[in-house]
């Protein structure tokens, strides 16, 4: 079966400090992989994501970068952190070959609680 | 342009009724449509969906209505249960990158016992 895990779970960092998220994904070769952002009160936006390793196309223009230099692990950094870079961060993976799935449908992590103060 | 809006923000009904949360959408060219679920510090996880040439899709306890041409979808929630409880976004996607979903704000559902 397959599962997911990101890390840390919890992140409280000072403004103008980096940042390092990891994701990976067990059991599945190649899935697409995404990184979502859940603000305060808000929806989930979709960041980035990623169709291959090396392969990642960023949603909107933001402090934020990713990269998958595995084929199942995805990165989530930033250089320098802004206070709106504070959220709940989710990891989701999704493989198109398994036929069982709906479409759309994703897989998501347990996700990171950051706060930039 | 929020294309997907989920104007409730909050829920309440009493175990055993009826739960029916709401979503609106403005793009007409949306393939599916996705519930998902949501605990407190977990991620969310996936309820049922509906194609975009459907109009209802049932589940168990969980049934899904389209209406395209009011470009709403609803989902009810019968009997409610405690364990319901929970934020519940709306979705939707096309064929195309499957998982590049547009989602709602989410609507927190309590369910009182």
């Amino acid at each position: 079966s397959q599962t997911i895990h990101q890390w840390p779970a919890t992140l409280v960092q000072p403004v103008g400090s980096p940042l390092s998220l990891e994701c990976t994904v067990e059991g599945t070769s190649n899935p697409n992989l995404y990184w979502y952002r859940q603000a305060a009160g808000r929806g989930l936006q979709l960041l980035f994501y990623s169709v291959g390793i090396g392969q990642i196309s960023s949603e909107v223009p933001q402090n934020l970068s990713a990269s998958r230099p595995q084929d199942r692990q995805f990165i989530l950094s930033s250089k320098k952190l802004l206070l709106s870079d504070s959220g709940f961060y989710l990891c989701a993976w999704r493989d198109w070959r398994l036929g069982t799935l709906e479409p759309g449908e994703l897989f998501f992590g347990e996700g990171s609680r950051l706060t930039v103060l | 342009d929020q294309q997907v809006k989920q104007n409730s923000p909050s829920l309440s009904v009493q175990e055993g009724r009826i739960s029916i949360l709401n979503c609106d959408y403005t793009n007409s060219m949306f393939d599916y449509f996705l519930w998902y679920k949501k605990y407190p510090a977990e991620g969310p996880t996936f309820l049922i969906s509906i194609s975009s040439i459907k109009d209802k899709n049932e589940d168990g306890r969980f049934t899904v209505f389209l209406n395209k041409s009011a470009k709403h979808l609803s989902l009810h929630i019968v009997p409610s249960q405690p364990g319901d409880s929970a934020v519940y976004f709306c979705a939707a996607s096309f064929f195309t990158n499957a998982g590049k979903s547009t989602f709602g704000d989410g609507t927190t559902l309590t369910v009182k016992p």
